[in-house]
């Protein structure tokens, strides 16, 4: 069964630069047949789509984000990764990483809480 | 690409039917048949309940349907139960590997 977990700092400073990993088990990064992505959303707010990753390193990023966001993926740790820099209070969110397939996010990790914070 | 549009709220009383609707443009919900929605429990992550406008995952009770119509797209959940209560949130592919969410329905079992 497939399961992901996110990981990284909960608390990040103004301007500085977020890190998450998500690790993959029950499947492989590498799969050709799937996109591997983050999602994020505010406290009390609703879902925003970050980007997406492919197995062969191609990306998709939300135009909104795109000059901050870096998605990588090492598959020989089974793992895809998220760098968002140039924080501030609005990035504050429970980030979550999930599978993509064919047109829809199929599975989901529980999600982590990043606050932007001095 | 602003978020696509849902009622903030709905509600039904349990053994009736609730729909949600989903509303963007030809440029998104109106121009491919990829939308998904997904039901998000409280400290929860979401849950895939609908793909492809209209077909339903594995595990999804059959109470759970949805549909198209030009750049509006529905979600009915049939003979609610105390369960069903939760957010639920649209998604629409809108061209160039981007996606969009919708604000959210935050649905009240009476």
């Amino acid at each position: 069964q497939l399961q992901l977990q996110e990981s990284g700092p909960g608390l990040v400073k103004p301007s500085g630069t977020l890190s998450l990993t998500c690790s993959v088990s029950g499947g492989s990064v590498s799969s050709p047949s799937y996109f591997w992505g983050w999602i994020r959303q505010p406290p009390g707010k609703g879902l925003e789509w970050i980007g997406n990753i492919y197995f062969n390193g191609n990306t998709y990023y939300s135009p909104s984000l795109k000059s901050r966001v870096t998605v990588s993926v090492d598959t020989s740790k089974n793992q895809f990764s998220l760098k968002l820099s140039s924080l501030t209070a609005a990035d504050t969110a429970v980030y979550y990483c999930a599978r993509y397939s064919a047109s829809y996010f199929e599975s989901w990790g529980q999600g982590t809480l990043v606050t932007v914070s001095s | 690409q602003s978020a696509l549009t849902q009622p903030p709220s709905a509600s039904g009383s349990p053994g009736q039917s609730v729909t949600i609707s989903c509303t963007g443009t030809s440029n998104d919900v109106g121009g491919y048949d990829y939308v998904s929605w997904y039901q998000q429990h409280p400290g929860k992550a979401p849950k895939l309940v609908i793909y492809e406008v209209t077909k339903r995952p594995s595990g999804v009770p059959y109470r759970f349907s949805a549909s198209k119509s030009g750049n509006t797209a529905s979600l009915t959940v049939s003979r609610l139960q105390a369960e069903d209560e939760a957010d639920y949130y649209c998604l629409s592919y809108i061209g160039g590997n981007s996606w969009v969410f919708g604000g959210g329905t935050k649905l009240t079992v009476l």
